[in-house]
């Protein structure tokens, strides 16, 4: 059973617009969350996280957004750049010392 | 910087023979997590490691054993490889069991014919 869900396989977003990244989970005892960045032939890179205590997290050009409530995280990267063509996982813990679930990644292509 | 090494990079056997996978932490860092991402899957935890002793236990097979040595590198040891195992296989290090704080390394991609 799939505890982190990212639903959408792929994405395409035009350069200079607004990437949005959805990730849903299931387990409620997760409060903590993370998304990597992957490159090709490269392992996934931290990103940026949030725990549940808070509902928003920004660095530079990524802002995580969480909605307990509905058991459902996005990540927005604005404005998107081509370096941010990538497959992003979206990953959760119960915390901050506790194993990493992952979910299936999302591809980002940033269109030109 | 320093990253985390992982040898070989790319591996290719067959159906029951076995396979070594090597990794090197990042220096100073004392833990060390495998992973497992097959083709289209998420990266599912295997078993990690914190100063030499094995710290958990994920979906690991029985036919899979891993270690840590005195120098922190980490040997995954694969027997009777079947064709499911192909897949890549990726190594993280930490300082401390603070797995929010993990570094990947490459992967090695291992194909089982």
């Amino acid at each position: 059973d799939q505890q982190v869900k990212q639903n959408s396989p792929s994405l395409s977003v035009q350069e200079g617009r607004i990437s949005i990244l959805n990730c849903d989970y299931t387990n409620s005892m997760f409060d903590y969350f993370l998304w990597y960045k992957k490159y090709p032939a490269e392992g996934p890179t931290f990103l940026i996280s949030i725990s549940s205590i808070k509902d928003k997290n920004e660095d530079g050009r990524f802002t995580v957004f969480l909605n307990k409530s509905a058991k459902h995280l996005s990540l927005h990267i604005v404005p998107s750049q081509p370096g941010d063509s990538a497959v992003y996982f979206c990953a959760a813990s119960r915390n901050r010392d506790d194993k990493i679930i992952f979910g299936k990644g999302t591809r980002l292509h940033i269109l030109p | 910087a320093a990253g985390v090494i992982q040898s070989p990079r790319h591996l290719i056997k067959e159906k029951r023979e076995t396979a070594t996978l090597k990794c090197y932490p990042i220096p100073r860092h004392d833990t060390v997590y495998w992973y497992q991402q097959g083709p289209g899957q998420d990266p599912q935890f295997l078993i990690s490691f914190y100063e030499k002793m094995q710290s958990d236990k994920g979906s690991i097979p029985d036919r899979f054993s891993a270690q840590q040595f005195s120098d922190y590198h980490s040997e995954l040891n694969m027997s009777s490889l079947e064709l499911g195992d192909s897949a890549l296989y990726f190594c993280a290090s930490s300082l401390g069991r603070l797995y929010n704080e993990q570094f990947f390394g490459p992967g090695t991609r291992l194909t089982v014919l």
